[in-house]
């Protein structure tokens, strides 16, 4: 069992450079969820995907964009990165949406600089 | 929004000693996860309460609701060091405020 896994671990970027991280999940989850994760923060929601073919947006979206690709995976993009970006990623997903109270499975994260 | 306080920020404790944190929230929670993240991984869940006032054991580990539904705390009995790492509380409420709130999170050294 894979649960959640997120491509690339690694990655560094030059300022205006573009980026798309992956997260797929095979434990036919309906919800998807991109957070970063910032020193003293905790995590932060970034996009999510209630099911697939819907996406809104979280507590901090501005300079990302996500695709629900299909059931499995959900993609964050960032368009033109800025060093504020520079974080820890984390995809989640959950098994059910509505009144549902199943809790989220976490990817391993993605470490992403910004120079 | 929602807010959750989560305390202490870091903590430094003898094996064996029994160790206690815990969230408070601004607003009412339907449901209170705690996570543990080791480094390099991602966040990895450890306890899911669901009712006001329940109390949920996971091995060395325990957990309650608050009756208030407004906090929640976690307990570890006899720490080990494998028990080193980050706890994070996380919190959903309900209608348009369902998604995660989390906590600033838990750093957690024990000591030989």
């Amino acid at each position: 069992n894979a649960g959640v896994t997120q491509t690339p671990k690694f990655q560094v970027l030059k300022t205006g450079q573009s980026m798309t991280l992956q997260c797929a999940q095979d434990m036919n989850h309906n919800s998807m969820y991109w957070y970063r994760q910032d020193p003293g923060m905790g995590l932060r929601l970034i996009y999510y995907s209630a099911s697939e073919g819907t996406t809104d947006k979280g507590e901090v979206p501005n300079g990302y964009n996500v695709s629900r690709l299909n059931k499995r995976e959900f993609s964050l993009r960032l368009e033109s990165a800025a060093p504020s970006q520079t974080s820890v990623y984390f995809c989640a997903s959950r098994p059910v949406t509505g009144a549902s109270n199943q809790p989220q499975h976490f990817g391993d994260g993605t470490r992403l600089s910004i120079l | 929004g929602q807010q959750l306080n989560q305390s202490p920020q870091s903590m430094f404790i003898q094996e064996g000693e029994d160790v206690s944190m815990n969230c408070t929230s601004s607003s009412i929670f339907n449901t209170w996860l705690w996570y543990k993240q080791d480094p390099g991984e991602g966040p990895v869940l450890l306890i899911a309460l669901y009712k006001a006032g329940e109390l949920t054991s996971n091995g060395r580990l325990t957990a309650q609701f608050g009756i208030t539904r407004k906090d929640s705390f976690l307990n570890i009995s006899a720490s080990i060091p494998s028990d080193v790492g980050i706890y994070f509380c996380a919190g959903r409420g309900s209608g348009s405020a369902r998604q995660l709130t989390f906590g600033s999170g838990t750093q957690l050294t024990v000591l030989p």
